[in-house]
């Protein structure tokens, strides 16, 4: 299995909503990551996990938070968004977090809109 | 600072080659990756180098230089379907992907 899942495909919420994006992967990757991706931009990194612990958080704002609740999983709670956070968000696995060959394998995303 | 540099957007037609630059100043080298995007689509691994020259894998090559901070992917026989964005990333001292703003490819008929 080479796969990274995603679920939603597509979200849709309001600025008061609580939601969370769920993350898969069966690879035996020990490093996961959250993008952010506005269009016609590069992905944006907000959160890396290794060894399922936390190891880096690019000055996210607290209303995204992430939690990694074992080795395969990986979720993005999201509460009290603000229009400008609608994006596509990406979620990436690699074998791990350190090392120069660090290939991302992504997933489909799910395209997220704040109303 | 971390810098990529690719062009915007480039045109090219059915059949042809076209090759795609990318230019980085990092704070250190580990590896450079090519990536495909297709739109609304997730990123899709093409190539990665470490050392310096050109690797070949079928229509695609990717070339690097380390000591000119340069890499190109070169696209061979070009498809309808190879029309996407094409990101440059650089893994820096630190191992962490440094993101290059991609490179949107038009192919005409």
């Amino acid at each position: 299995d080479t796969e990274v899942t995603q679920t939603p495909k597509h979200l849709v919420m309001g600025m008061t909503n609580k939601k969370s994006l769920k993350c898969e992967q069966h690879m035996g990757h020990r490093a996961m990551y959250w993008y952010k991706q506005k269009a016609k931009k590069p992905p944006e990194l907000m959160f890396v996990y290794s060894y399922e612990k936390l190891s880096i958080n690019e000055s996210v704002p607290s209303r995204f938070s992430p939690e990694c609740p074992n080795s395969s999983l990986l979720n993005l709670h999201l509460h009290a968004l603000q229009p400008e956070d609608s994006a596509l968000y990406l979620c990436a696995s690699s074998q791990d977090g350190g090392g120069s060959y660090n290939e991302q394998f992504f997933g489909p995303g799910t395209r997220l809109t704040v109303l | 600072g971390q810098n990529i540099d690719q062009p915007t957007e480039m045109t090219a037609t059915e059949g042809a080659i076209v090759q795609i630059n990318c230019t980085y100043q990092t704070s250190g080298f580990n590896g450079l990756f090519w990536y495909q995007q297709h739109a609304g689509e997730a990123p899709t691994f093409l190539s990665y180098n470490v050392l310096d020259g050109l690797e070949e894998k079928g229509r695609f090559s990717s070339f690097l230089s380390r000591s000119k901070g340069y890499s190109y992917l070169l696209l061979k026989e070009l498809q309808m379907k190879d029309s996407a964005s094409y990101l440059c990333a650089v893994t820096d001292s630190n191992y962490q992907l440094i993101w290059g703003a991609g490179t949107k490819l038009i192919i005409k008929p």
